[in-house]
């Protein structure tokens, strides 16, 4: 049982590049989640899906686009690449609204 | 809509207690407590939901004050592995789903 999986790990992108972002879970959770945390600070929410071919805008969607074909698949889209959109990116899933979360381990991005 | 956490740092020996608190401007549906170590990832420790009882295990208990839109966490005869930092996130009552972190409470618990 793996949890949630977060690929890849690392990367380093040109200011400019497009990349997406894997996030997988083998729970049967319904509801997912991409958060950014940047230094010193706390997790902000990009987009959030509660349920297959759904996805919601949140605190910070700008430059971020999602995708949510399968319940188990969530996926990040950095259309192109900005310096401000270095952090940690962590995905997140739950069972349903009263049950906590389940993060995957996260991915270090360096947008040079 | 961010929640306030406070402290923002603590720093313990080793058996010592903590409090650490969250507070709204919204009204709430949950909250939510989580431990994040150094590089890695938050961990779930609880949830208190809006009507629901006061939540915990033997040393680590939160309380939710739905009147105050206020929770908090508390952490009784500290131990070393409780070193990290602890987030709170909330849902608001207008907005489910949604679960916004505060900006997170540094503690350090030393021998």
């Amino acid at each position: 049982n793996a949890g949630v999986t977060q690929t890849p790990k690392f990367r380093v992108l040109k200011t400019g590049q497009s990349m997406t972002l894997l996030c997988a879970q083998d729970m049967n959770h319904e509801y997912m989640y991409w958060y950014r945390q940047d230094p010193g600070m706390g997790l902000r929410l990009i987009h959030y899906s509660v349920g297959e071919g759904t996805t919601a805008k949140g605190e910070v969607p700008d430059g971020y686009n999602v995708s949510r074909l399968k319940k188990q698949n969530f996926l990040l889209g950095l259309e192109s690449a900005a310096p401000s959109q270095t952090s940690v990116y962590f995905c997140a899933s739950s069972y349903r609204q009263d049950y906590g979360y389940t993060f995957g381990s996260g991915t270090r991005l360096t947008v040079v | 809509q961010q929640p306030v956490q406070s402290p923002q740092a603590v720093i313990l020996r080793e058996g010592e207690d903590a409090v650490i608190n969250c507070s709204s401007s919204k009204a709430l549906y949950s909250v939510h407590w989580y431990r994040q170590k150094r590089g890695e990832a938050p961990v779930f420790l609880m949830i208190l939901l809006k009507g629901g009882e006061q939540k915990g295990h033997e040393k680590i208990s939160a309380s939710f004050n739905e009147k105050k839109q206020q929770s908090s966490l508390y952490l009784t005869a500290s131990q070393l592995s409780y070193s990290g930092t602890y987030f709170c996130g909330t849902e608001n009552m207008d907005s489910s789903y949604k679960l916004i972190f505060g900006s997170g409470t540094r503690l350090l618990v030393r021998p």
